[in-house]
């Protein structure tokens, strides 16, 4: 059975770090064509995918937030973490992990299959 | 262009088929998945690669995807089908993932 859950604070002061860890079971994310994605959902709006680690150790981050994102992963301990720098309330939301397996179809796909229940993040002096 | 649009409502009466649309330019290069989310749940994928259902998703979802648009199906809507329903596919430079803006389903 695949589970992922994401942990981390729930309340954030504005410019601090936010560090969010996804741990998982039921998958290796040392397997070929196996990544972890984190995603958010601010209060009443869309997901908004944030980045995304690979099995191989390659990294992709939304563009706009490229420069305040870093994702890692400790394959011991079945972990993907994500750090914020300088965080602001637009940054509150609720963060998703999510397992997003790379299969080749013409062209290779992401798709996310497993979600965990996601943790709310509050940023509020 | 790393946007995908969706209507942000659609309606159907019970029993009906519905389709939800998502455009972008990418949508010609790279195939779609498909996503439910019901209040305060996590998203569940319901397509895959444009037309494939994952184990457990009933047939009455269909996907497909033509040009730069991509469309879900349901046949038979149900009450529990009502939800928000997104897509998601590479960017058009393909590094990133990207969400369309969401559609409301709401079954009458």
């Amino acid at each position: 059975q695949v589970t992922l859950r994401e942990s981390g604070p729930a309340l954030v002061k504005p410019t601090q770090t936010l560090t969010l860890t996804c741990t998982f079971s039921g998958f290796s994310l040392t397997s070929s064509g196996m990544c972890v994605s984190w995603i958010r959902q601010p209060p009443g709006k869309a997901l908004e995918w944030l980045a995304r680690i690979d099995w191989d150790d390659a990294e992709y981050y939304k563009t706009s937030l490229k420069t305040r994102l870093t994702i890692s992963k400790d394959t011991t301990r079945n972990q993907v973490v994500l750090t914020m720098t300088n965080v602001d309330p637009v940054d509150t939301a609720t963060y998703y992990c999510a397992r997003t397996p790379q299969v080749f179809l013409d062209y290779y796909h992401y798709y996310m299959d497993v979600w965990g229940e996601g943790t709310t993040v509050t940023v509020s002096s | 262009s790393s946007e995908l649009t969706q209507d942000p409502a659609v309606s159907v009466a019970l029993g009906q088929t519905v389709r939800i649309t998502c455009q972008g330019d990418s949508l010609r290069l790279y195939y779609v998945s498909w996503y439910q989310q019901k209040p305060r749940q996590a998203p569940l994928l319901v397509i895959y690669g444009n037309n494939n259902r994952p184990s457990g998703i009933p047939d009455r979802f269909f996907g497909s995807s033509s040009g730069n648009t991509a469309s879900l199906t349901i046949t038979g809507a149900q009450s529990a089908d009502e939800a928000d329903y997104y897509c998601n596919s590479r960017d058009i430079s393909g590094d990133q993932l990207v969400f369309g803006g969401g559609t409301k389903l709401t079954v009458l």
